[in-house]
Formats: C-alpha cells, structure tokens, sequence
C-alpha cells in the first residue's frame, strides 16, 4: 500500500493560518471519509487531532480542522501558534486488503 | 487514565527475532482493536498490524507479512508482536496504539498511543 502523498514542509506565522494537504486514490481517501491526522512532535507519540475528516476528539483546539474533496483531505491550523510546530501526518482506511495507510508526514514550522 | 507500555525493543542480527509486549491500563482492554505502528528512524510513520478485541482476527501490512505474528492476551491487558526473519529495515521505534470510538463506533482512528520501545536490527 503506496504512503499517501504530503508536503514536506509548510511554514507561517504566528497567528496565520496554514493547510497540509493528503492525496491518496479513489481506493483510500477517495472511497471513505474515514481520514484522521495525526501531531507529533520530535520524540514524542502521535496525537489524534482529526478523526472522520473532520472531527476533532475532545481536549483538542478548535483551531484545527479538516475537510475533504475527493482523493484529498487537507488540515487547517488556524491562529498559528508556536506550540503548533510539529510533524503532522493524515492516515486512511485503505479497502484493498483491509489496511491502513499514512501519509508522508509535513513538517509544520512557525516562523 | 487510559495508559499503553511497551516493552521488549532490543538490538538484533539479521534473521533473528524478537517480541514485544504492549500492557494497557486504565480501560476495559477486551473490548478494543489494537494496532502496531512503526517509526524508523528520521522517517514516517508506518501501520504495521491490527488485532480485534477478542484476538479472534489480524491485518498485516505486507511489509511484515509472513514474518510478523500479531496476537493479544486480555486476561493479561497485553498485546505482543512476535517478530521473525528480521531485517535491517525492520529497524524502527514500535508503538502500540488503541482503535477509537466514539459513541460505542469505532471511527478508524487511534487515539491512545505507547511511548514507543526502540528494535534495531544490525550485525
């Protein structure tokens, strides 16, 4: 199962706000609305930030929010905030072979 | 608290193998699917294998297919991932993580996540 496709990087400032996209097929993040994200920061454990494209868990900032149209998803950080820095990554249900699969990962950094 | 430890993460040849454990507290362990997901070292995540609550089913990525061995023991809170045929790029921090619900469905996210146990495959 091929990763799903995320930019490397994305940058803003403080109080901006920025979009990491996810591509993926018709066979994962096109077929589903089933795409969560994933926070991490260095050395730490993944954080569920956005589950079914767009629900945040509870605890989590409404800064963050998630949309889809067709084989992308992407995740918006709005009011940008220095603890916002981190590695994001987007992760689908995938139908072929009842799996999963994760984005590349973005790099977020506030300037 | 909802609250997952791994354990067993060593150093190992080529070939070799090895198993890790993952212990929950802090929520009814039975009733939830768990995961194992991978992180080798500078690089992305990697889903690696699911077990239902009552360990009656497994996925596996292809990646590990054949050579790793997902199971649970609830009476015990744990779940193990049996490792063989080991290779280089096997090597990678290991987390275990919860399956999500909300309102009793499971949403196909993980939301409890270990703090990782280090395999390093090496001659």
């Amino acid at each position: 199962q091929s990763a799903l496709t995320q930019p490397a990087s994305v940058s803003g400032s403080p109080g901006q706000s920025i979009t990491i996209s996810c591509t993926g097929a018709s066979s994962d993040v096109g077929n589903y609305n089933l795409v969560s994200w994933y926070q991490q920061h260095p050395g730490k454990a993944p954080k569920l930030m956005i589950y079914e494209g767009s629900k945040r868990p509870s605890g989590v900032s409404n800064r963050f929010s998630g949309s889809k149209s067709g084989n992308t998803a992407s995740l918006t950080i709005s009011g940008l905030q220095a603890e916002d820095e981190a590695d994001y990554y987007c992760f689908s249900y995938a139908r072929s072979r009842t799996s999963y699969v994760f984005g590349v990962g973005t790099k977020v950094t506030v300037l | 608290e909802e609250q997952l430890v791994e354990s067993g993460g060593d150093l190992v040849q080529p070939g070799g193998s090895l198993r890790l454990s993952c212990t929950a507290s802090g929520f009814t362990f039975s009733s939830y699917g768990m995961n194992w997901v991978r992180q080798a070292p500078g690089k992305g995540l990697e889903w690696v294998s699911t077990v239902t609550g009552p360990g009656t089913s497994t996925y596996y990525a292809d990646s590990v297919k054949g050579r790793f061995t997902a199971s649970r023991d609830n009476s015990k809170n744990t779940l193990y991932l049996q490792m063989d045929s080991l290779r280089a790029e096997d090597t990678a921090v290991y987390y275990c993580a919860k399956h999500f619900y909300d309102s009793s469905v499971y949403r196909y996210a993980f939301d409890i996540w270990g703090q990782g146990t280090m395999v390093t495959v090496s001659s």
